[in-house]
Formats: C-alpha cells, sequence, structure tokens
C-alpha cells in the first residue's frame, strides 16, 4: 500500500465552481500534510499545509483534515482557468526520516471557461 | 538568494557518463532535499541532509547515486554510469529544519540520457 494515494483521476470542472482534491494516508503517526501545485514543467510550490483536525482556509482554498479517517482534501473556490495544475499531497516519514516527504501520484485539474 | 538555484537547468548526457547536478538552497536554510520526477509521475525522495546530521540517503536507487553537501550551502548530486532510466528532472528542496519546515522547491534539473 502506497503511503499517500490520490485516487482522483483526472478533474475537470468548470470556471467558478468548487473543485475537491482528495488524499488517504497510511501512517497514523503523520502530524504535517501539505498540498503542492506544479504547472506542467514547473516546480511545485506550496499552498497550504495543515497540521490540525478541521479545515483551514486561506483564500480561495480550504485544507480539510480527518486524522480518524486518514484522510486531507483541499478544496478550490471559485475556481479559475489559471488554477488547471496538477496538486500534489505529501506527508512527511515518521521518526528519524520525519524530512523525507512522501508525495501521492499528482491530481491533474483542469478548469474550464 | 532569493529562492532555490539548481544548475544547468537542462543536462542531455550519453549512457555511461557521469553527471553533477547541482544546488544552492535558500540562505539560512538547514535541511536540503534532492527528489526524482519521472515523466508524469509523482516526486521520489531521493536523500536529504540536515545540518552536520548524516544524510538520510535511504531514497537513493542505487549505488550510482551519491551526494554531498558543504557545511549549510551547496549540494551537488552524483549520478555514475548514467542509464536511459536515470532520465528524469531533480528537483532540490531546502528547508529552515527538517522537523515540520517547508519545503521550497528549486527549477529542477532535466536529465536525458541517451
Amino acid at each position: 500500500q502506497k503511503e499517500v494515494e490520490q485516487n482522483s483521476g483526472p478533474l475537470s470542472v468548470p470556471e467558478g465552481a468548487i473543485a475537491s482534491l482528495n488524499c488517504t494516508y497510511s501512517d497514523r503517526g503523520s502530524q504535517s500534510f501539505f498540498w503542492y501545485r506544479q504547472y506542467s514543467g514547473k516546480s511545485p510550490e506550496l499552498i497550504m499545509s495543515i497540521y490540525s483536525n478541521g479545515d483551514k482556509e486561506d483564500g480561495r482554498f480550504t485544507a480539510q483534515l480527518n486524522k480518524a479517517s486518514q484522510y486531507v482534501s483541499l478544496l478550490i473556490r471559485d475556481s479559475q482557468p489559471s488554477d488547471s495544475a496538477t496538486y500534489l499531497c505529501a506527508a512527511p516519514g515518521g521518526g528519524t526520516s520525519y524530512g523525507k516527504l512522501t508525495f501521492g501520484q499528482g491530481t491533474i485539474l483542469t478548469v474550464h471557461p | 538568494g532569493a529562492g532555490v538555484s539548481q544548475s544547468p537547468s537542462n543536462k542531455v548526457t550519453e549512457k555511461g557518463k557521469d553527471v553533477e547536478l547541482r544546488c544552492d538552497p535558500i540562505s539560512g536554510h538547514t535541511a536540503l532535499y534532492w527528489y526524482r520526477q519521472r515523466l508524469g509521475q509523482g516526486l521520489e525522495f531521493l536523500i536529504y541532509f540536515q545540518g552536520n546530521s548524516a544524510p538520510d540517503k535511504s531514497g537513493l536507487p542505487s549505488d550510482r547515486f551519491s551526494a554531498e553537501r558543504t557545511g549549510e550551502s551547496v549540494s551537488t548530486l552524483t549520478i555514475q554510469r548514467t542509464q536511459q532510466e536515470d532520465s528524469a528532472v531533480y528537483l532540490c528542496a531546502s528547508s529552515f529544519s527538517v522537523s515540520g519546515g517547508t519545503q521550497y522547491f528549486g527549477p529542477g534539473t532535466r536529465l536525458t540520457v541517451l
């Protein structure tokens, strides 16, 4: 079983809609989670980090963490064509491997006008 | 500098040659990480350095891969006897510290092995 999984296939939403991206993880000891956005041909850039159960909002982005269900999600409200990118979920390793980020495979989001 | 820098941005080499990739972290960041991203794939952890501690090399795929870091500055990733499956984008990231520090990525080096 992969440590971090993003099962959603390519996601296409109309401009202005809410895009919902999902991620599950296997290590119950994971304490922090990160969402990165990666435009085609570019390096990942951090969008959100979340450490506590519940919601964390930043502008049009909301990260949600449910440690009991080992589930973390990213909601993008009022989606814009410029949000079209691959979104990567990541969690650090445990113990002495804390610095190692394990990434999901990514979800490709397309926002069409 | 303002961000993580990497050089070269692109490298084309022949199978069997050695290559060196360089990373300059953000000033003041004590932790430095190397990842590999094959075309259409997620990021694969290779190695990280934290200050003067022994590096975590658990992600290096074979003994052809090695990395060094001088103090808390520049790091080089060396791939010996390159193979075609080494073709990928090699990404470097740095953070203020390993324990929960946000990782900021450089632009990457695209390596193509012919």
